[in-house]
């Protein structure tokens, strides 16, 4: 079956400007989850949404967004970008909770210039 | 809150040695853990994860783990390495739904 996709794979912005990422999960998984990953900051979780409905997140400014739709596709918003948001953005999909497994996309390479 | 630690930045092995990536972590219940791999521009790909039952746990590409709760520690092993494992090595403990937290990453070089 197909994997996680994002959607796109590369992205340069300017600082200020806004940019919408997407994932499309698993086929039949409900929940979504987003990370950035800097060389400086490691791997940090920003949100989960299950089922359409936000159900963690993590430490990130408000600036930073998202929403799953009802066919469990999800998008992340970052509005007024700054320099220190350029990171890879991963996607993960799994069925349900942790105890199913997480299958990660190839991420979203975002530039901020 | 719950954090794993990866002591190791760098690692570099001979092809066909073994190796031990170091993780300890701190969580306040049993843990769930995971050990994931990602190669240059890549996502990450899931190498095993322990929930609960048998400490040892095996995983994909000959790796395994195992599980030690007084030491807070998950250490994952291969007794042989190849060249194709050169990449970088992340633990995570997992919380409430799916929120995973990621140590720092440990990045495996392979020498010929």
């Amino acid at each position: 079956k197909a994997g996680v996709t994002q959607t796109p794979r590369y992205l340069i912005k300017t600082r200020g400007q806004q940019v919408t990422l997407s994932c499309s999960p698993i086929s039949g998984h409900r929940s979504v989850s987003w990370y950035q990953q800097t060389p400086g900051q490691g791997l940090q979780f920003l949100f989960e949404y299950f089922s359409e409905t936000q159900r963690n997140k993590g430490n990130f400014p408000g600036r930073f967004s998202g929403r799953q739709f009802s066919n469990s596709r999800s998008e992340m918003n970052v509005s007024t970008l700054e320099l220190g948001d350029s990171a890879l953005y991963l996607c993960a999909s799994s069925f349900r909770d942790m105890n199913t497994e997480a299958f990660f996309g190839q991420g979203t390479r975002l530039t901020v210039v | 809150a719950q954090s794993v630690t990866q002591p190791d930045i760098h690692i570099t092995v001979s092809e066909g040695a073994s190796l031990e990536l170091r993780c300890n972590y701190s969580y306040g219940a049993t843990p769930y853990l995971f050990w994931y791999v990602q190669s240059p521009g890549q996502g990450l790909q899931l190498l095993l994860k322990y929930f609960s039952g048998d400490t040892l746990v095996q995983g994909i590409k000959g790796f395994e783990a195992e599980f030690k709760r007084s030491q807070s520690s998950f250490n994952l092993r291969k007794p042989s390495v190849h060249w194709s494992d050169a990449a970088e090595y992340f633990c995570a403990v997992g919380d409430t739904g799916n929120m995973l937290t990621f140590g720092g990453g440990t990045r495996l070089m392979v020498k010929p």
